[in-house]
């Protein structure tokens, strides 16, 4: 069981916008900035999302992220075939002192 | 660029021990927050340990307290983890993980594959 609540699947069609939810509390998003992964199978998780909603240098701004409250969603606009992937997020957690993550979510593209 | 490299992976046995070894490169290892992370087949991320950039703090999630031992040698540009009392829960793909400014991993390591059965 996550600390943090993912939906566990989402999908779209090429070119669509898609959103994924994250979902958490007071001690975790609720108080500390939120990071999202993107993991293709057999590889290594890679950042895609810090501070809620900046990018690294290389991802597409296609890729955005949000925070309200102790939620957290990830868009992708454009949906390309490449996007198909696992999506975690993670927070700090200041009750457990260390990063919590959700379950992830398969994104297929459809 | 930032490279993070683990080994020591393996089959063992329950209740047998197994070290985990991370060689880091292309940044100042001794000014960073370092992670293990896990992966059990077709599951999601687990967090089990963190120290910090002096080694002075470390902290444990509850399934591996007691059993793991997080360390790190900032002369060597290495981290490490001491797993023993094996089980096999323990089974997962190992990440070793950067810690950004909030702890939480910015770059990984390509894992390494911790088996435990009889």
């Amino acid at each position: 069981q996550s600390v943090l609540t993912q939906p566990p699947s989402a999908s779209g069609t090429p070119g669509q916008r898609v959103t994924m939810s994250c979902s958490g509390s007071s001690s975790n998003i609720g108080s500390n900035t939120v990071n999202w992964y993107q993991q293709f199978p057999g590889a290594a998780p890679k950042l895609l999302i810090y501070n809620n909603n900046q990018r690294p240098s290389g991802v597409p701004d296609r890729f955005s992220g949000s925070k309200s409250g102790t939620s957290a969603s990830l868009a992708i606009s454009g949906l390309q075939s490449d996007d198909e992937a696992d999506y975690y997020c993670a927070a700090w957690d200041d009750s457990l002192n260390g990063p919590v993550f959700g379950g992830g979510t398969q994104l297929t593209v459809l | 660029q930032v490279q993070l490299l683990e080994s020591g992976g393996g089959l063992v046995k329950p209740g047998g021990s197994l070290r985990l070894s991370c060689a880091a490169s292309g940044f100042t290892f001794s000014d960073y927050y370092m992670s293990w992370i896990r992966q059990a087949p077709g599951k999601g991320l687990e967090w089990i340990s963190y120290i910090s950039s002096s080694g002075n703090t470390r902290n444990y999630a509850d399934s591996v307290k007691g059993r793991f031992t997080i360390s790190r040698d900032n002369a060597k540009n290495s981290l490490y983890l001491q797993m023993n009392s094996l089980r096999a829960e323990d089974t997962a793909v190992y990440y070793c993980a950067r810690g950004d400014s909030t702890g939480c991993p910015d770059y990984w390591g390509q894992g390494t594959l911790v088996t435990v059965s009889s």
